[in-house]
């Protein structure tokens, strides 16, 4: 089973400033890679699929890169909507994900 | 517009068995998508439990594959989820979903107790 490891644990940041999210896989994913937004009580949001691939509706502040086993995902300038739990997905094989990374408000 | 709905029992004995059920609106579950089960206790991060697809062939999570089994039906337009030998463990929120990983739809989640 591939483990995905997410770092940081929690990022604490101020509105406007620029979020880097990081994903690293224990074996080669490819470029099966996606990332999902997660809020209190909702399920999962599709943000990016295929490692860069904006999900439709989702603004252009957020884009992803990688390839392989180092995935990242960027928030060019966070907005207060963006404060929430970030998790990264591979389907290469089974389906696993990251254990996520809470982007909290400083 | 597609729609998923989780419905069951939110409280399930120790040791007993977990069915759930996703009825699918506004879409065909015989369409060629993968159909999966995702569960996040309390807390805690999202698992993938399984998937199937349309013509009936399943993946199991590794470490719950010989509690698993999933099935469709196609004249009810749902598919369901059934877990065996329940351990407090398995008390989650579990989510049905259209294509985890790619452009698809997430149903909102129902909370499954594993209690005496």
């Amino acid at each position: 089973e591939i483990v995905l490891t997410q770092s940081p644990g929690t990022l604490s940041l101020s509105p406007g400033e620029r979020a880097t999210l990081s994903c690293r896989a224990s074996q080669n994913v490819g470029t099966y890679l996606s990332w999902y937004q997660q809020k209190p009580g909702q399920a999962p949001r599709l943000l990016i699929y295929d490692t860069s691939n904006r999900a439709t509706g989702i603004p252009a502040r957020f884009s992803g890169s990688g390839s392989g086993t180092d995935f990242t995902l960027t928030i060019s300038s966070l907005e207060p909507e963006d404060f929430a739990v970030y998790y990264c997905h591979q389907r290469r094989t089974w389906l696993t994900f990251g254990g996520g990374t809470r982007v909290e408000i400083k | 517009q597609v729609q998923l709905r989780e419905s069951g029992p939110g409280l399930v004995t120790p040791s007993g068995t977990l069915s759930l059920t996703c009825d699918v609106s506004g879409a065909s579950i015989s369409s060629p998508h993968w159909w999966s089960w995702v569960r996040q206790p309390p807390g805690k991060g999202l698992e993938c439990i399984g998937e199937i697809y349309h013509t009936g062939d399943t993946k199991y999570s590794p470490t719950l594959k010989s509690r698993i089994t999933m099935s469709v039906d196609k004249s009810r337009n749902q598919f369901s989820l059934i877990v065996t030998s329940v351990t407090a463990a398995d008390t989650a929120v579990y989510y049905c979903a259209r294509d985890v990983g790619r452009e698809g739809f997430w149903g909102q989640g129902t909370l499954v107790t594993v209690s005496s």
